[in-house]
């Protein structure tokens, strides 16, 4: 069985702050990564997609893969209390066209 | 605009109807997925298409038939032999999978009440 795992949290960081959040992954043959963005009582939202190893940037986002360790994380800097959401990693399965997601970890940002 | 459309945004049935939860996209994209998610879990898939008249299950399909006639239309009912169909319905695209594209885009969701 694939699994994503990834800390419940609440993660809490005052506005400016950068927030990390992480995720391991148990499919070692994965190779496409994926960080989606979910309000509450909303659908997901993709905001970024890896799938070479090291750094990838977009404004204030950046992922981070590390396939030899099977660990993917999320940079948001100068976070901002709009970022406060439910952060998901998702994992494309090796093999298929399909994703596996983590359960997510909730992120606040207070002002 | 292109995007995901699901309908109704709400859902109330009764123990034992079977319901039908549309999902319709103008993106022309190959692939479309069906999810479920209960609060605090991640998202679990119920079905997915990824060609015109032809899809597969997921994890979670007991209880579940789609079909996909349309590339635009991917439809999921929901039977009454799923034992606990309350839940948040996700339908999901995504452009060429079998070329690479992997990235899926949701709909805004339908939320199923049974009682």
């Amino acid at each position: 069985q694939k699994e994503v795992e990834q800390n419940s949290g609440p993660l809490s960081v005052p506005e400016g702050a950068i927030a990390s959040l992480n995720c391991t992954y148990s499919d070692r043959g994965s190779q496409s990564f994926f960080w989606y963005r979910q309000y509450s009582g909303k659908s997901p939202e993709l905001i970024m997609s890896i799938y070479s190893n090291g750094d990838k940037e977009d404004g204030r986002f950046t992922a981070q893969l590390n396939k030899a360790s099977q660990y993917v994380s999320l940079l948001i800097r100068d976070s901002q209390p709009s970022d406060s959401a439910t952060y998901l990693c998702a994992v494309k399965d090796s093999g298929y066209s399909t994703l596996t997601f983590g359960k997510g970890t909730m992120l606040l940002v207070s002002p | 605009d292109g995007g995901i459309t699901q309908s109704p945004k709400y859902l109330f049935r009764k123990e034992g109807q079977n319901v039908t939860l549309s999902c319709e996209q103008n993106l022309n994209h190959d692939a479309m997925y069906w999810y479920r998610q209960d609060p605090g879990q991640g998202l679990r898939l119920i079905y997915y298409s990824q060609i015109v008249n032809d899809f597969q299950k997921g994890d979670i399909a007991e209880g579940y038939s789609v079909s996909r006639e349309k590339k635009e239309s991917f439809p999921l009912t929901v039977t009454s032999a799923q034992k606990n169909p309350t839940a948040f319905y996700l339908c999901a695209s995504s452009s060429s999978p079998l070329a690479g594209g992997y990235e899926q885009y949701f709909g805004p969701g339908t939320r199923l009440t049974v009682t």
